[in-house]
Protein backbone atom coordinates (compact mmCIF):
# COMPACT_ATOMS: atom_id res chain seq x y z
CA UNK A 1 0.00 0.00 0.00
CA UNK A 2 0.87 3.31 -0.70
CA UNK A 3 1.94 5.10 2.35
CA UNK A 4 1.01 9.38 2.73
CA UNK A 5 3.32 11.37 5.03
CA UNK A 6 1.32 14.57 5.48
CA UNK A 7 3.19 17.63 7.08
CA UNK A 8 2.47 19.98 9.22
CA UNK A 9 0.09 18.23 11.34
CA UNK A 10 -0.54 22.37 13.15
CA UNK A 11 -0.32 25.27 10.85
CA UNK A 12 -1.36 28.83 12.68
CA UNK A 13 -1.60 31.93 9.79
CA UNK A 14 -3.14 34.84 9.97
CA UNK A 15 -5.91 35.98 7.02
CA UNK A 16 -3.77 37.13 4.02
CA UNK A 17 -0.89 35.19 4.74
CA UNK A 18 0.17 32.00 2.23
CA UNK A 19 0.72 29.06 3.93
CA UNK A 20 1.97 25.45 2.32
CA UNK A 21 0.73 21.46 3.30
CA UNK A 22 2.88 18.80 2.36
CA UNK A 23 2.01 15.82 1.35
CA UNK A 24 4.47 13.00 0.67
CA UNK A 25 4.23 9.51 -1.19
CA UNK A 26 6.25 6.25 -0.18
CA UNK A 27 6.43 5.26 -3.76
CA UNK A 28 5.76 7.39 -7.13
CA UNK A 29 1.76 8.21 -7.81
CA UNK A 30 2.56 10.22 -10.83
CA UNK A 31 0.46 13.06 -10.48
CA UNK A 32 -2.59 11.48 -8.81
CA UNK A 33 -3.28 13.24 -5.48
CA UNK A 34 -6.23 15.11 -4.18
CA UNK A 35 -6.54 17.61 -1.64
CA UNK A 36 -9.71 17.61 0.76
CA UNK A 37 -11.26 20.44 3.29
CA UNK A 38 -12.70 19.10 6.40
CA UNK A 39 -14.52 20.96 8.44
CA UNK A 40 -17.54 19.79 11.07
CA UNK A 41 -20.86 19.22 10.52
CA UNK A 42 -20.09 19.68 6.33
CA UNK A 43 -19.27 17.19 3.75
CA UNK A 44 -15.49 16.95 3.28
CA UNK A 45 -15.21 18.96 -0.29
CA UNK A 46 -12.75 18.35 -2.39
CA UNK A 47 -10.43 21.10 -3.42
CA UNK A 48 -7.83 19.64 -5.99
CA UNK A 49 -7.22 16.66 -7.87
CA UNK A 50 -4.53 15.34 -10.38
CA UNK A 51 -1.80 17.11 -8.35
CA UNK A 52 -2.89 20.96 -9.65
CA UNK A 53 -6.31 20.75 -11.34
CA UNK A 54 -9.25 22.85 -9.11
CA UNK A 55 -12.11 20.89 -8.71
CA UNK A 56 -14.91 23.32 -9.77
CA UNK A 57 -16.00 26.10 -7.37
CA UNK A 58 -12.54 25.93 -5.87
CA UNK A 59 -11.19 29.19 -5.38
CA UNK A 60 -8.10 30.56 -7.36
CA UNK A 61 -6.33 31.28 -4.18
CA UNK A 62 -5.68 27.79 -3.95
CA UNK A 63 -3.18 25.94 -5.77
CA UNK A 64 -1.20 22.23 -6.27
CA UNK A 65 1.74 21.29 -7.48
CA UNK A 66 4.41 18.29 -7.29
CA UNK A 67 4.90 14.59 -8.78
CA UNK A 68 5.85 11.53 -8.44
CA UNK A 69 6.44 11.13 -4.58
CA UNK A 70 6.25 15.00 -3.08
CA UNK A 71 3.31 17.02 -3.69
CA UNK A 72 2.15 20.53 -1.85
CA UNK A 73 -0.68 22.47 -1.49
CA UNK A 74 -0.76 26.24 -1.08
CA UNK A 75 -3.60 28.56 -0.11
CA UNK A 76 -2.72 32.37 -0.66
CA UNK A 77 -3.77 34.88 0.91
CA UNK A 78 -6.05 33.10 3.30
CA UNK A 79 -9.54 33.75 4.05
CA UNK A 80 -11.31 33.57 7.24
CA UNK A 81 -13.45 30.29 5.83
CA UNK A 82 -10.29 28.75 5.06
CA UNK A 83 -9.25 27.50 8.77
CA UNK A 84 -10.21 23.95 9.16
CA UNK A 85 -8.56 20.00 8.46
CA UNK A 86 -7.00 19.29 4.99
CA UNK A 87 -6.00 15.81 3.72
CA UNK A 88 -4.41 14.47 0.86
CA UNK A 89 -5.04 11.33 -0.98
CA UNK A 90 -2.90 9.14 -3.65
CA UNK A 91 -5.89 8.19 -6.30
CA UNK A 92 -2.83 6.44 -8.04
CA UNK A 93 -4.20 3.12 -7.14
CA UNK A 94 -5.94 0.97 -4.94
CA UNK A 95 -6.36 0.62 -2.10
CA UNK A 96 -6.69 4.72 -1.89
CA UNK A 97 -4.80 5.88 1.18
CA UNK A 98 -5.13 9.47 3.22
CA UNK A 99 -2.61 11.37 4.65
CA UNK A 100 -2.81 12.15 8.71
CA UNK A 101 -4.19 15.90 7.68
CA UNK A 102 -3.12 19.46 8.76
CA UNK A 103 -5.50 21.21 10.95
CA UNK A 104 -5.20 25.11 9.73
CA UNK A 105 -5.91 27.22 12.34
CA UNK A 106 -6.43 31.16 13.34
CA UNK A 107 -3.00 32.94 14.91
CA UNK B 1 -29.56 18.21 -5.71
CA UNK B 2 -26.86 16.32 -5.79
CA UNK B 3 -26.13 14.87 -2.24
CA UNK B 4 -25.12 11.96 -0.23
CA UNK B 5 -26.92 11.17 3.21
CA UNK B 6 -25.70 8.40 5.28
CA UNK B 7 -27.69 6.66 7.85
CA UNK B 8 -26.31 4.56 10.40
CA UNK B 9 -27.57 3.11 14.18
CA UNK B 10 -25.08 5.26 16.27
CA UNK B 11 -24.38 2.56 18.77
CA UNK B 12 -22.89 -0.91 17.93
CA UNK B 13 -22.04 -3.35 20.41
CA UNK B 14 -18.93 -5.07 20.27
CA UNK B 15 -18.88 -8.31 17.72
CA UNK B 16 -22.09 -7.18 16.07
CA UNK B 17 -22.93 -6.44 12.71
CA UNK B 18 -22.90 -2.71 11.38
CA UNK B 19 -25.30 -1.63 8.67
CA UNK B 20 -25.41 1.87 7.29
CA UNK B 21 -27.47 3.47 4.44
CA UNK B 22 -26.47 5.96 1.84
CA UNK B 23 -29.22 8.08 0.10
CA UNK B 24 -28.50 9.66 -3.15
CA UNK B 25 -30.22 12.28 -4.82
CA UNK B 26 -29.31 14.06 -8.18
CA UNK B 27 -27.41 11.46 -9.72
CA UNK B 28 -27.77 7.79 -10.79
CA UNK B 29 -25.97 4.91 -9.21
CA UNK B 30 -25.82 3.28 -12.59
CA UNK B 31 -22.96 6.05 -13.87
CA UNK B 32 -20.38 6.54 -10.66
CA UNK B 33 -18.78 4.25 -8.32
CA UNK B 34 -19.65 4.68 -5.17
CA UNK B 35 -17.39 4.49 -1.76
CA UNK B 36 -16.84 3.53 1.82
CA UNK B 37 -14.67 5.71 3.98
CA UNK B 38 -14.33 5.84 7.09
CA UNK B 39 -12.20 8.49 10.29
CA UNK B 40 -11.36 6.41 12.90
CA UNK B 41 -9.08 7.99 15.92
CA UNK B 42 -6.92 5.48 15.95
CA UNK B 43 -6.43 5.32 11.97
CA UNK B 44 -7.85 8.32 10.53
CA UNK B 45 -9.16 8.46 6.69
CA UNK B 46 -9.17 4.90 5.60
CA UNK B 47 -11.17 3.70 3.00
CA UNK B 48 -13.48 0.55 2.99
CA UNK B 49 -14.62 -0.21 -0.43
CA UNK B 50 -16.70 0.29 -3.28
CA UNK B 51 -19.42 -0.85 -5.38
CA UNK B 52 -18.94 -0.08 -9.04
CA UNK B 53 -21.07 1.45 -11.75
CA UNK B 54 -22.16 -2.34 -12.87
CA UNK B 55 -22.47 -3.63 -9.01
CA UNK B 56 -19.11 -5.59 -8.58
CA UNK B 57 -17.25 -4.74 -5.40
CA UNK B 58 -14.06 -4.61 -3.68
CA UNK B 59 -12.73 -4.12 -0.21
CA UNK B 60 -9.38 -3.28 1.35
CA UNK B 61 -7.69 -6.22 2.27
CA UNK B 62 -7.21 -4.49 5.47
CA UNK B 63 -10.75 -5.22 6.65
CA UNK B 64 -10.64 -8.94 6.53
CA UNK B 65 -13.41 -10.00 4.47
CA UNK B 66 -15.64 -8.15 7.35
CA UNK B 67 -17.39 -5.36 5.19
CA UNK B 68 -20.25 -5.98 2.64
CA UNK B 69 -21.40 -3.14 0.30
CA UNK B 70 -24.72 -3.82 -1.92
CA UNK B 71 -26.89 -1.65 -3.04
CA UNK B 72 -31.06 -0.95 -4.38
CA UNK B 73 -30.93 0.99 -7.74
CA UNK B 74 -34.62 1.74 -7.53
CA UNK B 75 -33.80 3.15 -3.99
CA UNK B 76 -30.84 5.27 -5.15
CA UNK B 77 -29.19 3.19 -2.12
CA UNK B 78 -25.98 2.09 -1.15
CA UNK B 79 -25.30 -0.34 1.58
CA UNK B 80 -22.42 -1.18 4.26
CA UNK B 81 -22.37 -3.85 6.43
CA UNK B 82 -19.15 -4.23 8.69
CA UNK B 83 -19.04 -7.70 10.52
CA UNK B 84 -17.19 -8.68 14.02
CA UNK B 85 -17.21 -4.93 15.72
CA UNK B 86 -14.66 -3.86 17.36
CA UNK B 87 -14.36 -0.98 19.62
CA UNK B 88 -10.94 0.05 17.13
CA UNK B 89 -13.67 0.53 14.60
CA UNK B 90 -15.58 3.59 16.00
CA UNK B 91 -15.48 6.58 13.88
CA UNK B 92 -17.09 8.44 11.47
CA UNK B 93 -18.57 6.79 8.20
CA UNK B 94 -18.91 8.38 4.83
CA UNK B 95 -20.46 7.37 1.94
CA UNK B 96 -18.64 9.02 -1.25
CA UNK B 97 -18.81 8.95 -4.98
CA UNK B 98 -15.98 8.68 -7.76
CA UNK B 99 -15.71 8.93 -11.28
CA UNK B 100 -12.90 6.83 -13.58
CA UNK B 101 -10.25 8.94 -11.41
CA UNK B 102 -10.58 7.45 -8.08
CA UNK B 103 -10.68 10.76 -6.18
CA UNK B 104 -14.06 11.83 -4.09
CA UNK B 105 -15.42 14.37 -5.67
CA UNK B 106 -19.13 14.29 -3.32
CA UNK B 107 -19.13 13.19 0.17
CA UNK B 108 -22.17 12.34 2.70
CA UNK B 109 -21.85 13.85 5.68
CA UNK B 110 -21.13 11.24 7.53
CA UNK B 111 -22.60 9.09 10.44
CA UNK B 112 -21.07 8.25 13.59
CA UNK B 113 -20.64 4.92 15.11
CA UNK B 114 -19.65 3.94 18.62
CA UNK B 115 -18.78 0.64 19.25
CA UNK B 116 -19.14 -0.04 22.85
CA UNK B 117 -21.19 -2.46 25.27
Amino acid sequence: DVQMTQSPSNLAASPGESVSINCKASKSINKYLAWYQQKPGKANKLLIYSGSTLQSGTPSRFSGSGSGTDFTLTIRNLEPEDFGLYYCQQHNEYPLTFGSGTKLEIK
Amino acid sequence: QVQLKETGPGLVQPTQTLSITCTVSGFSLATYYMQWVRQTPGKGLEWVGFIRSGGSTEYNSEFKSRPSINRDTSKNQVFLKMNSLKTEDTGVYYCARTNGYWYFDLWGPGTMVTVSS
